[in-house]
């Protein structure tokens, strides 16, 4: 089945760094999307993508969906220790009943 | 509040037993979703409700697993006969039927099974 490829599976960083993450497929996917899970709660999405190429902001993150459709990155700019917690990138096909494949997720920890 | 709410929040129960959690989704959110998040993984698709279509049950891991949703709004994933391997948490979401990507997570059920 179709995977996406988070790593590393950690980051640290300090306070008021940028950071980038990446998520890649070998398969195609028709919509993209970032989530960050806090300790003890669900999932929250960041930002969704849904054309090739496209790159959307929200605050501090950006995000763009790659133009083979394969891959994604999300950027973090001047990191506060709020930032701290899972992200997971997240992908749909067109068809799917829109269910989501999740990556593994990239723990992120922000030295004050 | 007016979010997707989970219960029990924590369920610790023997192997061999069985066990029912329970999601309320957002209110005129006709599509539901259930996930399974083991440690250290990312979100394993379970199954998907739209309405009153045949459910998705592509991704229930075996027969021991079962979801039900009821009047179109409250949701309980069974399992049965409860195994180790069983143990994760256990996410349930909704979405609206013109927005299915947009998915709001409850908080999840710990499962950890004896």
């Amino acid at each position: 089945g179709q995977q996406l490829n988070q790593s590393p599976q950690s980051m640290f960083i300090q306070e008021g760094e940028d950071v980038s993450m990446n998520c890649t497929s070998s398969s195609i996917f028709n919509t993209w999307l970032w989530y960050k899970q806090d300790p003890g709660e669900g999932p929250v999405l960041l930002i969704a993508l849904y054309k090739a190429g496209e790159l959307t902001s929200n605050g501090r993150l950006t995000a763009q969906f790659g133009i083979t459709r394969k891959d994604s990155f999300l950027n973090i700019s001047a990191s506060i220790p709020s930032d701290v917690g899972i992200y997971f990138c997240a992908g749909t096909i067109t068809g799917a009943n829109s269910k989501l494949t999740f990556g593994k997720g990239i723990t992120l920890s922000v030295r004050p | 509040g007016a979010g997707v709410s989970q219960s029990p929040s924590n369920k610790v129960t023997e192997k061999g037993k069985d066990v029912e959690l329970r999601c309320d989704p957002i209110s005129g959110h006709t599509a539901l979703y259930w996930y399974r998040q083991s440690l250290g993984q990312g979100l394993e698709f379970l199954i998907y409700f739209q309405g009153n279509s045949a459910p998705d049950k592509s991704g229930l891991p075996s027969d021991r697993f079962s979801a039900e949703r009821t009047g179109g709004s409250v949701s309980t994933l069974t399992i049965q006969r409860t195994q180790q391997e069983d143990s994760a948490v256990y996410l349930c979401a909704s979405s609206l039927v013109w927005d299915q990507e947009t998915q709001y997570f409850g908080p999840g059920t710990r499962l950890l099974v004896l």
